[in-house]
C-alpha cells in the first residue's frame, strides 16, 4: 500500500492564481481531510469528507474548495490564492468512527508570493 | 468545542535524559486522545492512542502516555531519549462520537536533544 500521497511536494503561485492540490489513499478510507500547518498554530482542518459525495467545513474552510468524487481522491483548490495561504498543507485518512488511526500524507509546502 | 493546550512549545533534554511532554485537554466527556510526532519535512506518524480502558498506554518508540481524567491530561513520557527523538510532538483530540469525529490538534512542542 502507497498510503496517503500528495503532490505536489512543493509548489509557488503568485497572488491570484489558482491550483489543485492532489491527495489519493489506497487504504478504501471513507474519511479524508485536509489541514494546513502554520508555525505555533498546530494543524486547523479546512474541509472533510465522510465519503464519495460528502462534504464539508472544518475550522478554515475560506479561500477552498473541495470535492469527493471517488473514496480515493480528494483535492482541495486554491481558487484565488493569497499570501496568507501560504502554509504546508496535509491530507489525512481514516477509517469512518473515532477510535481509527487517522493516517497522514507528506505534506504539501506552498508559498504564494 | 473541544480544545487541546500543550503549554511548552520548546524542550531540550539531553541524550538519556527522562522525557514528560504536557497536553491537557478540555471536552465534557472523555474524548479519544492521541500523541503524533513529526520529524523536520515529513508527515505526522501516529505514537500512541487513548479510548478507554487502562490508563497507561504503550505507543512505538518507547513511548508512553498516562490519560488522569481528574486533571484533563495526557502527558506523554519516555524513561531515556535517544538524539533521534528530536522531533515536534502534538497532541490531538478526538471526540468520541459519530462518524464524523474530528480530530483537534495542540500547537505542538518542538524536543531538542543535547548529545
Amino acid at each position: 500500500n502507497a498510503g496517503v500521497t500528495q503532490t505536489p511536494k512543493f509548489q509557488v503561485l503568485k497572488t491570484g492564481q489558482s491550483m489543485t492540490l492532489q491527495c489519493a489513499q489506497d487504504m478504501n478510507h471513507e474519511y479524508m481531510s485536509w489541514y494546513r500547518q502554520d508555525p505555533g498554530m498546530g494543524l486547523r482542518l479546512i474541509h472533510y469528507s465522510v465519503g464519495a459525495g460528502i462534504t464539508d467545513q472544518g475550522e478554515v474552510p475560506n479561500g477552498y474548495n473541495v470535492s469527493r468524487s471517488t473514496t480515493e481522491d480528494f483535492p482541495l483548490r486554491l481558487l484565488s490564492a493569497a499570501p496568507s495561504q501560504t502554509s504546508v498543507y496535509f491530507c489525512a485518512s481514516r477509517k469512518i468512527g473515532g477510535r481509527s488511526e487517522q493516517f497522514f500524507g507528506p505534506g504539501t509546502r506552498l508559498t504564494v508570493l | 468545542a473541544q480544545s487541546v493546550t500543550q503549554p511548552d512549545i520548546h524542550i531540550t533534554v539531553s541524550e538519556g535524559a527522562s522525557l514528560e511532554l504536557r497536553c491537557n485537554y478540555s471536552y465534557g466527556a472523555t474524548p479519544y486522545l492521541f500523541w503524533y510526532v513529526q520529524s523536520p519535512g515529513q508527515g505526522l506518524q501516529l505514537l500512541l492512542k487513548y479510548f478507554s480502558g487502562d490508563t497507561l498506554v504503550q505507543g512505538i518508540k518507547g513511548f508512553e502516555a498516562e490519560f488522569k481524567r481528574s486533571q484533563s491530561s495526557f502527558n506523554l513520557r519516555k524513561p531515556s531519549v535517544h538524539w533521534s527523538d528530536a522531533a515536534e510532538y502534538f497532541c490531538a483530540v478526538g471526540l468520541n462520537t459519530g462518524t464524523a469525529s474530528k480530530l483537534t490538534f495542540g500547537t505542538g512542542t518542538r524536543l531538542q536533544v543535547t548529545l
